[in-house]
């Protein structure tokens, strides 16, 4: 059972280069997140979707853009990185909105920004 | 502000020991969340606490929720060395119609032998 699945696991990117996560979960969920994993910080949300062609900027959107053409497959773009887009990116999703079960996390994207 | 503060940020406690976490909430919600995560790894759901005094139980580890004092506690019981990791307590809140999770800061809490 694959789960979460977030492709690359690594990145490394100069300033100004654009990139693209890809997160594709296997459960036929409704709901997909991505977010950020900071020092001291918790998880913040960037971006969310409530189902397929719906997007929704969470807590801290700017910088980033989000897809979600097909049910299984949410995407996360830089545009223009910067240094502060440093950290590790988690997706996670969730069946539906009154689920009572925990949303299921990818393994996570190490994205370093020179 | 919605906010979701957990206490103690870090911990290092001996082996044998027992002590909690803290997890406090500014808004009203009835369903609680604590993940674990291993340095470098994803995050692991821990236990879910649904309603008012839900109380879950896994080996060494005990989470209750009190939705009225708005606060949740993740009790370590004789600690062991595996149970070092980071943990993470998140609220279930509904934020501009859409349900989301909010993340405490996390606790790193270390075991010493």
């Amino acid at each position: 059972n694959a789960g979460v699945t977030q492709t690359p696991k690594f990145r490394v990117l100069k300033t100004g280069q654009s990139m693209t996560l890809l997160c594709a979960q296997d459960m036929n969920h409704e709901y997909m997140y991505w977010y950020r994993q900071d020092p001291g910080m918790g998880l913040r949300l960037i971006h969310y979707s409530v189902g397929e062609g719906t997007t929704a900027k969470g807590e801290v959107p700017d910088g980033y853009n989000v897809s979600r053409l097909k049910k299984q497959n949410f995407l996360l773009g830089l545009e223009s990185a910067a240094p502060s887009q440093t950290s590790v990116y988690f997706c996670a999703s969730r069946a539906w909105a009154d689920s009572n079960q925990p949303q299921h996390f990818g393994d996570g994207t190490r994205l370093s920004i020179l | 502000e919605l906010k979701v503060e957990q206490n103690p940020l870090f911990l290092s406690m001996q082996e044998g020991k027992n002590y909690t976490i803290y997890c406090n909430y500014s808004t009203t919600s009835d369903r609680l969340y604590w993940y674990r995560q291993d340095p470098g790894k994803s995050l692991e759901s821990l236990f879910v606490l649904l309603s008012n005094g839900a109380v879950k139980q896994e080996g060494r580890l005990m989470a209750s929720l009190d939705t009225k004092a708005r606060l949740s506690t993740l009790h370590i019981t004789a600690a062991v060395h595996d149970l070092s990791a980071t943990y993470f307590c998140a609220v279930d809140m509904i934020i501009q119609g859409a349900q989301k999770l909010v993340f405490g800061q996390g606790t790193r809490l270390t075991i010493n032998p």
